[in-house]
């Protein structure tokens, strides 16, 4: 079965980075996009990026420009999300999900979601 | 960005039809995708492109898209329908936005 298992829960202080991974298994990886998702205490879901696991192209969101990087790793099945200059209102859940992608054309409906990973900003 | 919105919150009687709405400039021009978040947990996709229901997905949940809105329709309201629910909108030449969140009560 399709599974997304995401690393464990991160506390970092102002400033720093964190870096998320996200395995996958149970599928063909390069057949499937990777979006991260996050959401922050009590609030609603936020798109941050996706991953092209086909050639490794990137689309971030503009308010994240310049601070995050997507990867992924096609020998290991694992993509990667990391956040710079990490400020207190970055805290949040942080989700991987994947896309199906097709003769050049990909489908952003989210149809597997990993465990999510708490990433907390303290000083 | 493009931004889509949802009432903050919806009641429905057990048995009854929810509809929870996701508005958006000429969102009938994109696709609208359905999630499913109960507390603590990750987001359930329930209905994608507009009316399509994933493998899995009871029958009561149904959606629809046209001019500037989306409507969610859970016919014959369970108690364990009660969560949030979060509309997406995309495109190919947009990327993914997600409404506000609808917290459903059913009560």
């Amino acid at each position: 079965q399709v599974q997304l298992v995401q690393s464990g829960a991160e506390v970092k202080k102002p400033g720093a980075s964190v870096k998320v991974s996200c395995k996958a298994s149970g599928y063909t990886f390069t057949n499937y996009g990777l979006s991260w998702v996050r959401q922050a205490p009590g609030q609603g879901l936020e798109w941050m990026g996706w991953i092209s696991t086909y050639n490794g192209n990137t689309n971030y969101a503009q308010k994240l420009q310049g601070r995050v990087t997507m990867t992924a790793d096609t020998l290991t099945s694992t993509a990667y999300m990391e956040l710079r200059s990490l400020r207190s209102d970055d805290t949040a859940v942080y989700y991987c999900a994947r896309f199906y992608c097709s003769d050049g054309a990909c489908y952003y409906n989210f149809d597997n979601w990993g465990q999510g990973t708490l990433v907390t900003i303290s000083s | 960005s493009y931004e889509v919105t949802q009432p903050p919150s919806v009641s429905v009687s057990p048995g009854q039809t929810a509809s929870i709405t996701c508005s958006g400039d000429k969102l009938g021009d994109k696709y609208v995708c359905w999630y499913q978040q109960k507390p603590g947990q990750s987001p359930v996709l329930v209905i994608y492109q507009d009316t399509q229901r994933p493998s899995g997905i009871p029958e009561r949940f149904s959606g629809s898209n046209s001019g500037n809105t989306a409507i969610l329709t859970i016919s014959g309201t369970q108690a364990m329908d009660e969560a949030d629910y979060y509309c997406q909108a995309w495109a190919s030449t947009t990327a993914p936005s997600f409404g506000g969140g609808t917290k459903l009560t059913v009560l």
